[in-house]
């Protein structure tokens, strides 16, 4: 079936470091691809998406493109601070069913210190 | 706009009391609604799903049950509760159809059952 898998952390960066997080996915067809981030204590919200290969999403400064070839989508930043402190999760959507079921990785969590 | 909410915020509950969650959207019609649980440092688990009123499918069966008794407002319910249902309820709407498969998440309901 389709999956996600993402380094799991915990990742700690001073501020101003780059960011790179991993994620990998497997799916039977052409799925949109996400990436969440959950502050402390608060509910997803919607980061980034892209929906077909070599589409570059992007907000905030961060980035991460669909790459089909290696059925990646690695989410980068090029200068983290420190309220990009959060748990980043890389999700997949598996259309083709009538509600969309989107598969989430087990979440990164992310610690910036000045 | 779309907004949508949860309530509780937070509830502490004893082992076998029941449980009512409620979540509501504004803003759109006819959305398809999500029940997620996330146990403490854990990633997301899809418990229920919902593409029209009446309509429940459930991911996980346990001692939890769900309900959209309208259009927009879905209910997590519990007649007993269990130590093992402590953890950070999500729930989340997407736009009926196949249009777009983007969830936005609500605030999230804080359980600790003791």
């Amino acid at each position: 079936g389709n999956s996600v898998t993402q380094m799991e952390g915990p990742v700690t960066l001073s501020e101003e470091a780059f960011l790179t997080i991993n994620c990998t996915y497997t799916a039977t067809g052409y799925p949109s691809l996400f990436w969440y981030v959950q502050y402390p204590g608060e509910g997803l919200q919607l980061l980034l998406k892209a929906t077909k290969a070599d589409d570059k999403g992007s907000n905030k400064g961060f980035e991460a493109t669909y790459r089909k070839e290696t059925t990646s989508f690695h989410l980068e930043k090029g200068s983290v601070q420190v309220s990009d402190s959060a748990v980043y999760f890389c999700a997949l959507s598996d259309r083709g069913t009538s509600y969309d079921k989107v598969i989430f990785g087990p979440g990164t969590s992310l610690s910036v210190i000045p | 706009s779309q907004t949508i909410h949860q309530w509780p915020a937070t509830l502490v509950q004893p082992v076998g009391s029941p449980l009512s969650l409620e979540c509501t959207v504004e803003g759109t019609s006819n959305p398809n609604l999500y029940w997620y649980r996330q146990a403490a440092g854990r990633g997301l688990q899809l418990l229920f799903y919902s593409v029209g009123i009446g309509q429940i499918s459930s991911e996980v069966p346990q001692n939890l049950s769900a309900s959209r008794p309208q259009d927009r407002q879905f209910i997590l319910s519990s007649k007993k509760l269990l130590l093992s249902d402590s953890g950070f309820y999500l729930c989340a709407w997407r736009y009926g159809g196949a249009s777009t498969d983007t969830q936005y998440f609500g605030p999230g309901t804080r359980l600790t059952v003791l």
